[in-house]
């Protein structure tokens, strides 16, 4: 098993360019998660879901849209980046997540926006 | 909303001293989990509490969940160069919510 894999690893924009990040997990979860990650904040949720064709906000959404078309993919999209989001982005799966079940974490994008 | 607080921020120890972070919530949490991240790398699961009072170990790591359920702590004893990173906790509220992660605290061990 892969677990969770996340691409790309490292990006740079320009502010105002698109792009989308893709998350996925040979694991089954019902559940992913898509965090940033900035200097002594620890990790925010952004979006999340929890099955197939489901996504819904997190604690700093704006800016950001998802999508779960397939179980094993979560797909996190900037429209129009801007510099507060250059950030490290994690993915996350679990099996479940209503019942404190483990994260597993992916990789991690490095993602600058100019 | 839920708030999850963690203290030190960082912390420079040598090695073969003992280490505490110690995590805060601003509410009751059903259960609590921690993970480390090694530097450059991605958080990793430890240990989830879920019983008020609960203590459990593994090797030189110690981990506690408050009486209240609203605090809870990671003690390593005699920190070894292979535990730097930093340490996070996630709480998880009464009803299900979603885990809410503290800051972290960054641990350098000196050799």
């Amino acid at each position: 098993n892969a677990g969770v894999t996340q691409t790309p690893k490292f990006r740079v924009l320009k502010t105002g360019q698109s792009m989308t990040l893709l998350c996925a997990q040979d694991m089954n979860h019902e559940y992913m998660y898509w965090y940033r990650q900035d200097p002594g904040m620890g990790l925010r949720l952004i979006h999340y879901s929890v099955g197939e064709g489901t996504t819904a906000k997190g604690e700093v959404p704006d800016g950001y849209n998802v999508s779960r078309l397939k179980k094993q993919n979560f797909l996190l999209g900037l429209e129009s980046a801007a510099p507060s989001q250059t950030s490290v982005y994690f993915c996350a799966s679990s099996p479940l997540g209503n019942r404190g079940d483990t994260q597993y974490f992916g990789p991690g994008t490095r993602l600058t926006v100019l | 909303g839920q708030q999850v607080m963690q203290i030190p921020q960082y912390q420079h120890v040598q090695e073969g001293e003992d280490f505490t972070t110690y995590c805060n919530s601003s509410t009751t949490l059903s259960n609590i989990q921690w993970y480390k991240q090694r530097p450059g790398g991605h958080p990793v699961f430890l240990i989830q509490l879920v019983k008020s009072g609960e203590v459990k170990k593994q090797k030189r790591l110690t981990f506690q969940f408050g009486e209240a359920k609203k605090n809870s702590s990671l003690h390593i004893t005699a920190t070894q160069t292979t535990d730097v990173g930093t340490y996070f906790c996630a709480g998880q509220g009464n009803y299900g919510q979603n885990f809410v992660f503290g800051p972290g605290t960054r641990l350098s061990v000196l050799p």
